[in-house]
């Protein structure tokens, strides 16, 4: 499995544009890239999956350059409901029993000031 | 969809005993995971089911914890002679086969303290 490396923290005012940036070196051909975002006391929740390029939702876009051996996600003009961890995950498809688990590292805790 | 449903919310036990913990996934999702976390640390991947089966276990599920999906709906965890270190939270995900790049879908978990 590919490990990830992530900022442990970030701090940012409300209405900014905040990008966290994770480095994944040794991903797969076949590998995704998947961030979730984790409230406390609740399970995370999926926010956004790319395989290259670029991807956009109603939520955040995801950047991964042409080597993807990094990504970066970008929250646009964020509020203080942001303030959350968020977790970047690089995995593949399922392949057979036994070949796969999705490893969450210890994430990036984003506070937002007001 | 109602989503992942974990129960119960809080559990609070004695060193020794046994506990249960119960997962509804969302209703078409035949893969069901268990992860567990601590404060300041990532979920850690427990064990993984496809319907009925479990393939996959994770070393950190010692001899006491016992997990089944007896009907490839509903999942239980169980631990056995609970210890202080097994003080957590314990978080059941699940994901729909038509999705082969397995985006997850977590419950909110259910928060153990051992006294």
């Amino acid at each position: 499995l590919a490990k990830t490396t992530q900022p442990i923290s970030m701090d940012s005012y409300e209405g900014q544009e905040v990008n966290i940036t994770c480095s994944h070196n040794n991903i797969a051909t076949n590998d995704y890239i998947t961030w979730y975002q984790q409230f406390p006391s609740q399970g995370p929740r999926f926010i956004i999956q790319g395989y290259k390029t670029k991807v956009t939702n109603e939520v955040a876009s995801l950047f991964i350059p042409a080597d993807r051996k990094s990504s970066t996600l970008s929250l646009p003009r964020v509020s203080l409901s942001d303030t959350a961890v968020y977790y970047c995950l690089v995995g593949g498809a399922y392949s057979g029993a036994g070949s796969y688990q999705l490893t969450f590292g210890k994430g990036t805790k984003l506070s937002v000031i007001p | 969809d109602t989503g992942v449903s974990q129960n119960p919310r809080h559990k609070i036990t004695k060193r020794g005993q046994n506990v249960t913990f119960r997962c509804d996934p969302i209703s078409e999702h035949n893969r069901l995971y268990w992860y567990r976390q601590t404060l300041g640390q990532g979920p850690e991947f427990l064990t993984y089911f496809q319907n009925e089966a479990q393939l996959e276990k994770s070393r950190l599920l010692s001899d006491r914890f016992s997990a089944e999906r007896p009907k490839g709906s509903f999942s239980t965890l169980e631990i056995q002679r609970t210890e202080q270190g097994d003080s957590a939270m314990y978080l059941c995900a699940s994901s729909s086969p038509r999705d082969p790049n397995e985006k997850l879908f977590f419950g909110s978990g259910t928060q153990l303290s051992v006294l």
